[in-house]
Order: C-alpha cells, then structure tokens, then sequence
C-alpha cells in the first residue's frame, strides 16, 4: 500500500497562500490522492482529491506531478480558519484508506 | 441532508468491559467504515461495511467487531477493553458505485477512555 511523507508542521501569513506538500513517490495507477483536514479533533472533513490531473474546487486546489510521486494542496487565501491538521492520503482499492500524521498548518495574522 | 452522527459523544469504561459504538450514515450513503485515533495521532482503519458485509479490514485484533444494519447505520464493538484502546473514534459513511472514486464523510466522533 502505498504511503505518505508529510512536513510536521508549516506556518502561513493570513490572506497569503498555504502550499503543503506531500510526497507519495510508491503509489500506482489506479490510487487516488485524497487531502482531508481535522481541526481540534472534529471528524476530518474533506477537501479535495485526484487521480492525474489537477483538480480545483472552492476550497483548495490539489496539483499532482506528472510522475504522480508528489503533490501540492494548494489553500488560496489562508484564514484563521484554515489553522488545522491537513492529511494527504493515497487511497488503495475501494475499501483502504490510510492516513498518515498530517501537516499541522498555523495560520498568523 | 443529515450529516453522520455518533452516540454517544463521550464514554468511561474500565479495563476488561466491553463497549458498544454507534454511528448513522449520511442520508443515500451505502458504506460505513470506521478508524481508531490516539491522541496526536491520524485516524487509523479499522473496518468498512458495505451491504452489511465487512469488506476490509486494517490490524486491529477480532475483538474489534461491528455491524451494519439494513438502514446503513452501524456499531462498533470491542470486547476485553485495554487501556490503549482509549481514543477517539471515527465514523465515516461514502456511497459506493463501481468504478468511481468516493469520499468519505466523517462524523464528529466517539470519545473512548479506558480506565
């Protein structure tokens, strides 16, 4: 199964853009990349995911490398708000979803 | 739209118990699965269901069981409680069809402390 490696913590000036890497250099072709976040031990709640292309939605935007080892999830404007775990996860088959230990993201003002 | 619930949000049990976990699907999800989180830690799989069948399994040992009902809704047991068991505990419900990645939507979880 494929894993993850992730940056313990990262810190982001407000209104700036936040860009957390993750590196998954073992996954393979049928493996999507899925990015969740978890703020102060809530649920996780789901931005975004791909497969090969990069991927855009209200929230965030997720870039994966045309060798698919690595990507970027990509928060435009960071706020306060964002101040939170974020989990880079390569999901394997239907059924497994492995998580790692995330990026603790500090956003300051 | 009802997102995931749990019951209940807090629970003490001590050593050699065993507790039961509850958790009902978003409203049209089909699978259940559900993770263990220790303090500091990210979640950890534990199992899926789906059509009321485990369909995949993370390491955790059998005493760890569940269920899921005709509704979509689901238990967790665990037997023979241990101290490391005390964590928190996630529910997470995804409608599966073939051939299309799915997410996942977690509910606000179970705090498990084991005394």
């Amino acid at each position: 199964d494929a894993k993850t490696t992730q940056p313990t913590s990262m810190d982001c000036a407000e209104g700036r853009a936040a860009n957390l890497p993750c590196n998954h250099s073992t996954i393979s072709g049928n493996e999507y990349v899925y990015w969740y976040r978890q703020i102060h031990s809530q649920g996780p709640q789901y931005i975004i995911h791909g497969l090969k292309n990069n991927e855009t939605n209200e929230m965030a935007s997720l870039i994966i490398t045309e060798d698919r080892k690595s990507s970027t999830l990509i928060l435009p404007h960071a706020t306060l708000r964002d101040t939170a775990v974020y989990y880079c996860i390569v999901r394997y088959n239907f059924n497994k979803f492995y998580f790692g230990s995330g990026t603790k993201l500090n956003v300051k003002p | 739209e009802t997102g995931v619930t749990q019951s209940p949000t807090h629970l003490i049990k001590t050593r050699g118990q065993q507790v039961t976990l509850r958790c009902s699907s978003q409203s049209g999800h089909n699978t259940v699965s559900w993770y263990q989180q220790a303090l500091g830690q990210g979640p950890q799989f534990i199992f899926q269901y789906y059509r009321e069948e485990e369909n995949g399994r993370g390491n955790f040992p059998p005493r760890f069981s569940g269920l899921q009902f005709p509704n979509y809704s689901s238990e967790l047991n665990v037997n023979a409680l241990e101290l490391d068991d005390s964590a928190l505990y996630l529910c997470a419900s995804s409608f599966r069809s073939s051939g299309r990645a799915e997410e996942q939507f977690f509910g606000p979880g179970t705090r498990l402390t084991v005394l």
